[in-house]
């Protein structure tokens, strides 16, 4: 079945670059109906959408974080990246990565699937 | 942006009582709303997509309704396995996806 492993650093220091990698397996990162989310949980807080890269390798991502925000796919391997920029403690949280599927494209987002999530503290 | 709204924040409710979560949107966002069920320490869980359509494995006393602005995730006959906190999610303005603030169930 299909699994998701999110990896990368759990610290990252003020100012510096956030990269993290999340793992499929059990289907292809290329799939028509497959596109891949980053979600993130503050302590204690609620979840925000962080951006979507579609099966094509167009990306979306959340207004607030978009110029900071890089994400990739990279189909040899299987896995897709997300890259933030210029991180404050703000930036401090639990990272998932989810399979994201549409009812009726371009409607109706969900995630079905998800990683376990890594924990990111920015601190210096 | 769209703004998701949950009520109450929490709740407390003993096994086998009936609880109901309502998630308002301050747009309309047609039946493009997911639900999810997170337990402490885990990664959100899918309940509900498109409002009403229950996913693969979820028990069928898990029930989505509403569209438009107001909808409701209804748990029948609340069992000890489903505390945790409860999120709407919404879909309609493509790309960006928004969370509803939370709903904390506890059993009594």
């Amino acid at each position: 079945q299909l699994q998701l492993q999110e990896s990368g650093p759990g610290l990252v220091k003020p100012s510096e670059t956030l990269s993290l990698t999340c793992v499929v397996s059990g289907d292809s990162i290329s799939s028509d109906r497959n596109h891949w989310g980053w979600i993130r949980q503050s302590p204690g807080k609620g979840l925000e959408w962080i951006g979507t890269i579609f099966h094509t390798g167009s990306t979306s991502s959340n207004s607030s974080l978009k110029s900071r925000v890089t994400l990739s796919l990279d189909k040899s391997k299987n896995q897709f990246s997300v890259k933030l920029t210029s991180v404050t403690a703000a930036d401090t949280a639990v990272y998932y990565c989810a399979r994201t599927l549409y009812y009726d494209f371009p409607y109706g987002a969900y995630m079905d699937v998800w990683g376990k999530g890594t924990t990111v503290t920015i601190s210096s | 942006d769209i703004q998701m709204t949950q009520s109450p924040s929490s709740v407390s409710a003993s096994v086998g009582d009936t609880v109901t979560i309502t998630c308002r949107a301050s747009q309309d966002v047609s039946r493009w709303l997911a639900w999810y069920q997170q337990r402490p320490g885990k990664a959100p869980n899918l309940l509900i997509f498109a409002a009403s359509s229950l996913q693969s494995g979820v028990p069928s006393r898990f029930t989505g309704s509403g569209s438009g602005t107001d909808f409701t995730l209804t748990i029948s006959s609340l069992q000890p396995e489903d505390f945790g906190t409860y999120f709407c999610q919404q879909a309609n303005r493509f790309p960006s996806l928004t969370f509803g603030g939370g709903t904390k169930v506890e059993i009594k």
